[in-house]
């Protein structure tokens, strides 16, 4: 069964400290990975999405990297801002449609001032 | 541009009526895909469209149906609502069905309370 396990389920950090989010996935097969930025009652954005051959990908103060040998992908986040305070979704696809996307269940990262 | 809209914004039901949810994708986008999210959980896949026809149907019970139109716009229609239907309902478009790192744009949503 596809499964996106994401970790830890919450965070609280100082403003302007960093943090490393955590994804393992089990899809197959695997065509790119995705995380996802979404504020509360809002709708998803995307940070960065990632293929088979890419290992690191940046997005100003984000950086996602990916491990495909060990399906594992963490995301950096480097001098957190208040507006930094979201819940970050990692999302594997395995190429289909939007059916072939499996969604993690998020982190929900707080930034304390 | 204007990115990907959803009406309305938020909404009270009671059980057992029915609900329209409409979105209206990114100009020149083809797909679009709606998602149901319970608080607290990623995003569940109900339908994804394109070019007016279903190309894929999440595990949901025959109480969802949807609708593309040829604007591209879209329905989502929900029967005998449960309380369990209550969620934040995205919808999201495309420019391309999928095959690789296409990107994906979510609108806003519509937040959806049964009582």
């Amino acid at each position: 069964k596809n499964q996106v396990e994401q970790s830890p389920q919450s965070l609280i950090i100082l403003e302007g400290k960093n943090c490393t989010l955590q994804c393992n996935y089990t899809v197959s097969p695997f065509s790119n990975l995705r995380w996802y930025k979404q504020d509360t009652g809002r709708g998803p954005v995307s940070l960065t999405i990632m293929t088979f051959s890419e290992n690191t990908k940046s997005n100003g103060r984000y950086t996602a990297t990916l491990d495909a040998d060990t399906k594992q992908s963490s995301l950096h986040i480097t001098a957190s801002q208040l507006s930094d305070s979201a819940s970050y979704i990692c999302v594997v696809s395995w190429g289909g449609g939007a059916d072939g996307l499996t969604f993690g269940k998020g982190t929900h990262l707080i930034i304390q001032p | 541009d204007a990115g990907v809209t959803q009406s309305p914004t938020h909404l009270i039901k009671t059980r057992g009526q029915h609900v329209t949810l409409r979105c209206s994708p990114i100009s020149g986008h083809k797909s679009v895909s709606w998602y149901q999210q319970v608080l607290g959980q990623g995003p569940q896949f109900i339908f994804q469209y394109y070019e007016k026809e279903e190309r894929g149907r999440g595990n949901f019970p025959d109480r969802f149906s949807a609708r593309q139109f040829p604007n591209y716009s879209s329905e989502l229609n929900v029967n005998a609502l449960l309380l369990g239907d209550s969620a934040l309902y995205l919808c999201a478009s495309s420019l391309v069905l999928g095959q690789g790192a296409y990107e994906q744009y979510f609108g806003p949503g519509t937040r959806l309370t049964v009582t």
